[in-house]
Order: C-alpha cells, then structure tokens, then sequence
C-alpha cells in the first residue's frame, strides 16, 4: 500500500523568501504524484501533478516540484512566497489499480507568511 | 462548466441525529470518491463508487456509514446516529474513467458539526 509523509507540520517563511516544502512516498512501482493546497474553509486546489516523463513538474502560481526515485520524495518549491500563499498543502500519492485512481495524502503542512 | 458540488457546506447536528451529505461530480464523471478530513489532519480515503456500484468501501467505518451513487442523482454519503467523533469536512472528488492519470477533483466539501 502507498504512503506519503509530510516531515513538517508547520513552515514560517517571509514574503520573498524561497520556499521548499518536503514529500516522502512509499509505493512499489512508479507513482502518481500530486501537490494539492488548501485555504482555510475551502476545498483542494491541484497546484502540479507528476506522471512521468519531466522530473520537473511546473504547477500554477509559480510553484515546481521535482521528482527524485531514489529518494522517493516529490518537493515542492518556490522561489519568491507572496502572503497569499498562506495556506494548507497537501502531497498525495495516487496508483492506477483496480480500485481506480484512488489517492493517498500526507498530513499536511501549514505555510505561514510573514510580511 | 460546475466543477464538482456539494450540499450542503455546513451542516450542524445533534448527537443521534442522521447527516446526509450530497456530491454532483463533474459533468462527464461518473466515478465519486468520498474523504474524510478531521480537524489538523490530512484527508482519509472513505468510499469509492461508481453508478450503481460501490467499489471500494475499505476507508469506511464499520457502523452507521453508507454511501451510495444512484442511476439518476448526486452521490450521498449517509451517516446515521451521528456522533460528536463524526465533526469533520467530508470532500467528494471525481474522475472521468477508472484508468486516466489519477487526477481527482475535488468539491469544496461539507463541514459537520455534532453538538
């Protein structure tokens, strides 16, 4: 069964600053890969999403992540934060079985901007 | 072109009571996922159905949950007996076909509160 760990609960970063947030996946083969982020009372935004191909994926609002196998981690990064990137972000995990595209999340971690 | 809905957004129950959570996928979709995402927590897989079907139930608890997807209408996630355990945002998400590239979209949930 696929996992994900999210390492960090809580990230304060400035207005400006980069910004890199941590995945750890565990799957058997190769995975799907999903960054998806979350403000407060609202649902999930997909912000990029790995197949294949590409290593580096580019997502919207100026956000990348970079799949890397042999570490089984899917980082997100950006390399200037704006106050409106405060907010909930989730990895997931997704596999084509025969339970259809079911997705596995990690627990989150909650960006904080500071100005 | 609606995205995936769901009704109602907030919903404030009395412990015993019975919830009904209702979710439209998006236009073309017919396979429905059902989440679970407790306060500070990640989203936990719940059900997963087709029309008619349910495919993959292994995220629901054993008692007072069901979830079905009729021929005609929205997806309903039912909780009967409602406990105050049960607060939670529950998120339904949709996708177009059993094999694609794993992407699921996702409603802007419903939030339970059980007083």
């Amino acid at each position: 069964a696929q996992s994900v760990t999210q390492p960090d609960i809580h990230i304060t970063v400035s207005e400006g600053a980069s910004l890199e947030l941590r995945c750890n996946y565990s799957y058997g083969a190769t995975p799907y890969l999903f960054w998806y982020v979350q403000s407060p009372g609202q649902g999930l935004q997909l912000l990029l999403k790995y197949f294949s191909g590409d290593t580096l994926v580019q997502g919207i609002k100026g956000f990348e992540a970079e799949f890397k196998r042999s570490q089984s981690s899917f980082n997100l990064r950006k390399p200037s934060v704006h106050w409106s990137d405060a907010a909930e972000y989730f990895c997931a995990v997704g596999a084509q079985e025969t339970s259809g595209s079911r997705l596995t999340f990690g627990e989150g971690t909650q960006l904080t901007v500071n100005p | 072109n609606a995205g995936v809905m769901q009704n109602p957004r907030h919903l404030v129950r009395r412990r015993g009571q019975e919830a009904r959570l209702r979710c439209s996928p998006m236009k073309g979709h017919s396979h429905v996922y059902w989440y679970r995402q407790l306060p500070e927590e990640g989203l936990k897989f719940m059900v997963y159905l087709q029309k008619e079907n349910i495919i993959d139930e292994s995220g629901m608890p054993k008692e007072r949950f069901s979830a079905e997807f009729p021929k005609e209408g929205p997806s309903i996630l039912r909780i009967q007996q409602v406990v105050r355990g049960d607060s939670a945002a529950y998120f339904c998400a949709s996708s177009p076909r059993l094999v694609g590239t794993g992407e699921l979209f996702f409603g802007e949930g419903s939030r339970l509160t059980v007083l």
